[in-house]
């Protein structure tokens, strides 16, 4: 079964160090999404793709965090320099506008800001 | 932005009972997802429902577009249907981005 994949799981890091998370998703999906939930919280979109293009990065801190997607298959969302507050789940989302546009998610990388 | 409302916060169930779970939202939808938020982190597709009924095992959801709700039915709920319930909906500006309630946390005791 079609899967996103995400990497690392977890990670934790000091602040003020950078960090990148991976994301690979369903083959054929032309949409990407990078969410962030805090706990407690539902996720909300940081950055969306249109196959390597930014369609709306409105909630991404962009002082900081940068996302790219430069074939238009995988993904990269990186944080430098991370800070105690980026402490979050992060979430990596996929779907195609031609089967209907249902979302599928990822495992998610568990990130701890110390 | 559209704004999603999902009741009740908490509910805490005998196992075998059941259940309605509830999500308001503000304006008018594409697109509507129920997930169910796994003790890992990971979301659980469990609807795809702008509108209807839909119905998998011992769930159910029922979307009125019309009158901008959707309700998830579980029947017979088990100790691993607890978890977090999320709903999120795409509004109908065809920008194919998800908003989130705040989910509905589900505790189902033996």
């Amino acid at each position: 079964e079609a899967e996103v994949a995400q990497s690392p799981r977890y990670k934790i890091t000091e602040k003020s160090q950078a960090v990148a998370f991976w994301c690979d998703p369903i083959s054929g999906h032309a949409t990407l999404y990078w969410y962030r939930q805090i706990l407690g919280q539902g996720p909300e979109l940081l950055v969306q793709f249109q196959d390597e293009s930014v369609v709306d990065d409105s909630q991404l801190p962009k002082d900081r965090f940068s996302a790219e997607r430069l074939k238009g298959v995988d993904s990269t969302l990186k944080i430098q320099p991370a800070e105690l507050g980026d402490s979050a789940m992060y979430l990596c989302a996929s779907s195609s506008r031609l089967l209907g546009g249902e979302q599928f998610f990822g495992p998610g990388t568990r990130l701890t800001v110390l | 932005g559209i704004q999603v409302e999902q009741s009740p916060p908490d509910l805490i169930l005998q196992e075998g009972a059941n259940s309605t779970l509830r999500c308001n939202f503000s304006d008018s939808v594409n697109n509507l997802q129920w997930f169910h938020q796994n003790p890992w982190g990971q979301l659980i597709n469990l609807f795809y429902i702008p509108s209807g009924t839909k119905q998998n095992g011992r769930l159910s959801a029922t979307t009125v577009a019309t009158e901008r709700y959707s309700l998830l039915y579980i029947s017979s709920s088990q100790t691993t249907d607890s978890g977090v319930y999320f709903c999120a909906v795409e509004p109908g500006t065809n920008d194919y981005k998800l908003s989130f309630g705040a989910g509905t946390t589900v505790t189902v005791r033996a």
